[in-house]
């Protein structure tokens, strides 16, 4: 079993509608979440930390469920500029320290 | 800032052949990385730093050399290059070790090896 698992997708969104989707950890020791966005042939950049009382950050909401090990990303009023590939990163601290697990990310396809 | 910069953004091998990746990063960070990305694998580490002069293997080193030499730069050398090693790689850069909110992503080079 993946450490970090993510459904790939792709979503195909109407603009304008909410899309909302999980990734799941195997390590009930993990700390610390993330949600990165990454475009098509560009950089991983840092989208939203998780945290565990849940977050916005515009049209954009994170949750951390610990009980069932998942967090999830749900985006309301989508809109073109959305599409992209969003990767979930898990933080564990093991005894060499921090260590940073990536998910093999959910593709987001929005269309008019 | 130019923040994190990689050379060079595309390159095709052919098997046995050798090549560095150069990494170079202005922020004055101590710690950097080496990822891979292959579809639906997420990223992987292949070997980091943790400051000048040193280096340390990740999860995926095999096949790949790595050395700092200065500060900002954060070199991936292939000795003698393998189809497997076909995939885009991604140099990071943090201020504080494994800091997911603050890790800074060069642009990536896309690798085929034939």
């Amino acid at each position: 079993r993946k450490e970090v698992e993510q459904d790939p997708g792709p979503f195909n969104v109407p603009e304008g509608a909410t899309v909302a989707f999980n990734c799941t950890y195997s390590n009930s020791a993990s700390q610390s979440f993330f949600w990165y966005r990454q475009d098509c042939r560009k950089e991983p950049k840092l989208l939203m930390s998780v945290y565990s009382s849940g977050n916005e950050d515009g049209r954009f909401t994170a949750q951390l469920n610990r009980a069932s090990q998942y967090i999830s990303l749900l985006i309301r009023d989508s809109k073109l500029s959305d599409s992209a590939t969003y990767l979930c990163v898990v933080n564990t601290l093991e005894a060499a320290g921090n260590k940073l697990t990536f998910g093999g990310g959910t593709r987001v396809l929005v269309k008019p | 800032n130019a923040g994190v910069t990689q050379t060079p953004k595309f390159r095709v091998l052919k098997t046995g052949q050798s090549m560095t990746l150069l990494c170079a990063q202005d922020m004055n960070h101590e710690y950097m990385y080496w990822y891979r990305q292959d579809p639906g694998m997420g990223l992987r580490l292949i070997h980091y730093s943790v400051g000048e002069g040193t280096t340390a293997k990740g999860e995926v080193p095999d096949g790949y050399n790595v050395s700092r030499l200065k500060k900002q730069n954060f070199l991936l050398g292939l000795e003698s290059a393998a189809p497997s090693q076909t995939s885009v790689y991604f140099c990071a850069s943090t201020k504080v070790w494994q800091a997911a909110d603050t890790q800074y992503f060069g642009p990536g080079t896309r690798l085929t090896v034939l």
